[in-house]
């Protein structure tokens, strides 16, 4: 199947700081990327669609000044999360599409933790 | 809110066949039917998809019923591997809302 990586796997910052995390369709082209976020015990909440040269598409109730969404290129969407607080630590998920099967593939994960 | 409904648990015997059942009584004529799998920690597994036919693969097969309002995902012979959050989806090519899913359990 095709193969979606995630950068990093797992980040610990402090209050304050930014962290960027890197989503990458590895084998195919991906003009969509999503990105989701997941709390314990839960499941997994859109929060972003992220267009290949064009600006993110935000899902209700999420700030887009607070999680920056980049997709320059057909491989690569970025999520920084600027002035990361404690409430912001999640487990962070991308999905790329892949136009010739209409499928969603999903990256491992990136786990962010705040102090 | 999720459109696909599913229930929240479900027990499997190790070496028998899984059956996970998904209602989606909305879907519209074109949308696929998708099954994801999320096992602790890790991103959701694309499981397989289909639109009016019965699919199988290396993984799973899935079986639509004719009017399209519900499916069954089948794991033919569960292993202790297969234990995970299993997720109904309708839709095409757009953003994927995740419903609650199935928490399946592989007994030993």
């Amino acid at each position: 199947g095709a193969v979606v990586s995630q950068h990093p796997s797992r980040v610990i910052c402090k209050s304050g700081t930014s962290v960027k995390i890197e989503c990458r369709s590895l084998d195919f082209q991906a003009t969509t990327m999503f990105w989701y976020r997941q709390f314990p015990k839960q499941s997994l909440m859109l929060m972003a669609t992220s267009n290949e040269g064009s600006k993110a598409t935000y899902e209700q109730g999420v700030e887009k000044d607070k999680f920056l969404i980049n997709h320059a290129s057909l491989t690569l969407s970025t999520l920084t999360v600027t002035s990361a607080h404690p409430e912001d630590s999640s487990f962070y998920i991308c999905s790329a599409f892949m136009g010739g099967t209409d499928t969603q593939y999903f990256g491992p994960g990136t786990r962010l933790t705040v102090l | 809110d999720a459109k696909t409904t599913q229930p929240t648990s479900m027990d499997c015997a190790e070496g028998r066949a899984a059956n996970l059942p998904c209602n989606h009584s909305t879907i519209s004529g074109n949308e696929y039917v998708y099954w994801y799998r999320q096992i602790h920690s890790q991103g959701p597994q694309y499981i397989i998809h289909g639109l009016k036919n019965n699919e199988t693969n290396e993984m799973a097969s899935l079986i639509i019923t004719e009017d399209r309002k519900s499916s069954t995902l089948i794991l033919p012979h569960a292993t202790l591997r297969d234990t995970a959050v299993y997720y109904c989806i309708d839709g095409r090519d757009d953003k994927i809302i995740f419903g609650k899913g199935t928490r399946l359990h592989i007994l030993p």
